[in-house]
């Protein structure tokens, strides 16, 4: 299948501090790119679509200020937590959506473990 | 987005055949049901998707009957390695809607 890859896989930050997620899909152009955030022992959580050269639709609760996404190109869409928080801790993961073509599902990036201290 | 129900969790012994089966009665005429598998700080992995009758692939089986209101997930013969939480998804195929929503999963533990 194809590949979405996330980096970094974890990064510790301190309290105050904005932490950048980078989301790339490596062997295809992906228009629709989406964050999810995942707590322990829970299911993913939606955050946000990110959408090739447009804002970024969130889903209701998410605040847009402190979840910055930038979709700049066809294979990288970022996530920017602004003024991290401890409770911002969590597992972010993004998927790609291939379109249109061989591939009918969606794809996974490998997520991205955040520890605010 | 159609809502769907699974178990939360079950337990399996090596060597078993385990089905999983998800509910999902507002299933919409487009739909199709996508199985993920998901292991510990790793991000959902695609196991099988279908839209209905029966599909088949080197890991799985999904069935689904003629009114899509659920499907089962098969697999055969599990070994530890397939300890994992496997979520039903349903959706459209289109081009820019793979907008998941996923449910609470199933917690699978297979056991020695």
């Amino acid at each position: 299948g194809a590949v979405v890859s996330q980096h970094p896989s974890r990064v510790i930050c301190k309290s105050g501090t904005s932490v950048k997620i980078e989301c790339r899909s490596l062997d295809f152009q992906a228009t629709t790119m989406f964050w999810y955030r995942q707590f322990p022992k829970q299911s993913l959580m939606l955050m946000a679509t990110s959408n090739e050269g447009s804002k970024a639709t969130y889903e209701q609760g998410v605040e847009k200020d402190k979840f910055l996404i930038n979709h700049a190109s066809l294979t990288l869409s970022t996530l920017t937590v602004t003024s991290a928080h401890p409770e911002d801790s969590s597992f972010y993961i993004c998927s790609a959506d291939p379109g249109q073509g061989f591939y009918t599902e969606a794809f996974f990036g490998q997520g991205t473990r955040l520890t605010v201290v | 987005l159609a809502k769907t129900t699974q178990p939360i969790s079950m337990d399996s012994y090596e060597g078993q055949e385990v089905n999983i089966t998800c509910s999902h009665n507002n299933i919409a005429t487009n739909d199709y049901i996508t199985w993920y598998q998901q292991f510990p700080s790793q991000g959902p992995r695609f196991i099988i998707q279908g839209y209905k009758t029966k599909v088949t692939n080197e890991v799985a089986s999904l069935f689904i009957p003629a009114d899509r209101k659920s499907s089962t997930l098969s697999l055969p013969r599990v070994s530890l390695s397939d300890t994992a939480v496997y979520y039903c998804l349903v959706g459209p195929r289109d081009s820019g809607t793979y907008k998941y929503i996923f449910g609470t999963g199933t917690r699978l533990k297979v056991l020695a």
